[in-house]
């Protein structure tokens, strides 16, 4: 059984950092790229970051490029999110995803549940 | 970056009817698009990829069409389960995510 659990969550002041981790089972993780999306509470998807399998294509979106790190451990079969910086607007669940692929560019068959992020004074 | 747009943010049908929602994309995304399913509390699933094949364990009453900037996701026959938020996702140049259409009972 495939499982994807996040780490990390929590409330964070504003201009302050956190570290989402995402522990997974139940596949290889080194033959899949990996990603993290965020949802607002009550508010759509938003794609946050990917990472391919061996780490040598990374992106971002705009509104994370410069404040947020991604990075993988194949041999821990963990992803990391390193978010700086962070703003009220970083306020969202997080969640952990699989790409059916080892680039990082095609859609996503599995998720994890969600680590929620509140970023206030 | 693109953007990809859907239409309408609410769809009210009733069961047993058919739910007709778009999605359009700010440039050409060729076929990769893909459709979830979210239902409040859980994970996205998904449920087309490549713009009209369906996921594993996917009903045959959802079927997906289009290419370029146009996408439709049908849902021939609404069970009570298929109400939920729909979200469409260009995979062409990394990823971008539409707002989503929330499907209701009408």
């Amino acid at each position: 059984e495939v499982q994807l659990v996040e780490s990390g969550g929590g409330l964070v002041q504003p201009v302050r950092s956190l570290r989402l981790s995402c522990v997974v089972s139940g596949f290889t993780f080194d033959d899949y790229a990996m990603h993290w999306v965020r949802q607002a509470p009550g508010k759509g998807l938003e794609w946050v970051s990917g990472i391919s399998w061996n780490s040598d294509n990374i992106g971002y979106a705009d509104s994370v490029k410069g404040r947020f790190t991604i990075s993988r451990d194949n041999a821990k079969n963990s992803l990391y999110l390193q978010m700086n910086s962070l703003r009220a607007e970083d306020t969202a669940f997080y969640y952990c995803v699989k790409d059916i692929s080892s680039g990082g560019a095609y859609y996503f068959d599995y998720w994890g549940q969600g680590t929620l992020v509140t970023v206030s004074s | 970056e693109i953007v990809m747009t859907q239409s309408p943010a609410t769809l009210s049908v009733s069961p047993g009817e058919r739910a007709t929602l778009s999605c359009r994309a700010s440039q050409s995304v060729s076929i990769n698009l893909a459709w979830y399913q979210q239902k409040p509390g859980q994970a996205p699933r998904l449920l087309i990829y490549g713009a009209s094949t369906r996921a594993t364990g996917i009903p045959a009453r959802f079927s997906g069409s289009g290419s370029g900037t146009e996408f439709t996701l049908t849902i021939s026959s609404l069970q009570s389960e298929d109400f939920a938020v729909y979200y469409c996702q260009q995979y062409n140049n990394w990823h971008t995510f539409g707002g989503g259409t929330k499907v209701e009972i009408k």
